[in-house]
């Protein structure tokens, strides 16, 4: 089984940086995924980090210690848009993705 | 570029009535996988085929029924509709030859009154 553990809501002001952390527990570890999912759409592909460090990728970025078992989601010069859900999903082997509770994120003027 | 097409998009039944979702994959990927995902919840993994073959089983009751067919699409058949099916049936698919990104369609608003 997996373990996914996340922030269940944050708030942060337009323009600010903003980094949502992700911690799991997970057997046969083979990488991370992170969507974005606004209300009623579906999730977004945002990033996949299988290897410790940090992936950059605009104005998102998505690190990853295996080691730790952690994992966030940097997202800077933010935007209304940017406004959703932040789903986690570790993956096991080959398995399909098992996700977290998600973060709602809320960009505020 | 392609995406996953998902038909129709809403649906609404009775209770006890059968639907049926429809999910086209985007060309060239090889897995399919349908997610259930109810107002605040996170998307719940129901199924997944690979090569026309379940390849796992999640959360998906026995009145659900789902296979994929030789051009790849996939159909999720439900029968005995409860109210408590009412959700977001999302469709996925991925390509095992690439990094197996999982890319999700529009899905389809299920409304069991």
């Amino acid at each position: 089984g997996q373990n996914i553990d996340q922030p269940t809501e944050m708030t942060a002001t337009e323009g600010a940086i903003v980094q949502i952390n992700c911690t799991y527990q997970t057997s046969g570890f083979n990488g991370l995924f992170w969507y974005q999912q606004h209300a009623g759409e579906a999730p977004t592909f945002l990033s996949y980090n299988v290897l410790d460090g940090l992936e950059e990728k605009g104005r998102f970025s998505s690190f990853l210690s295996r080691s730790k078992g952690y994992s966030y989601l940097l997202l800077k010069e933010l935007q209304m848009k940017d406004s959703a859900s932040y789903l986690c999903a570790p993956r096991s082997g080959n398995t399909p993705l098992v996700f977290g509770k998600g973060t709602r994120l809320s960009v505020i003027a | 570029a392609a995406g996953v097409i998902q038909s129709p998009r809403h649906l609404i039944k009775e209770k006890r009535e059968t639907a049926t979702l429809k999910c086209y994959p985007i060309p060239r990927h090889d897995t399919v996988y349908w997610y259930q995902q109810g107002p605040g919840q996170d998307p719940q993994f129901l199924i997944s085929f690979y090569e026309k073959m379940q390849s796992d089983k999640g959360s998906i009751p026995d009145r659900f029924s789902a296979q994929q067919f030789s051009d790849y699409h996939s159909e999720l058949n439900m029968s005995s509709l409860e109210l408590g099916d009412s959700a977001l049936y999302f469709c996925a698919s991925s390509s095992t030859r690439r990094t197996d990104t999982q890319y999700f369609g529009p899905g389809t608003r299920l409304t069991v009154l």
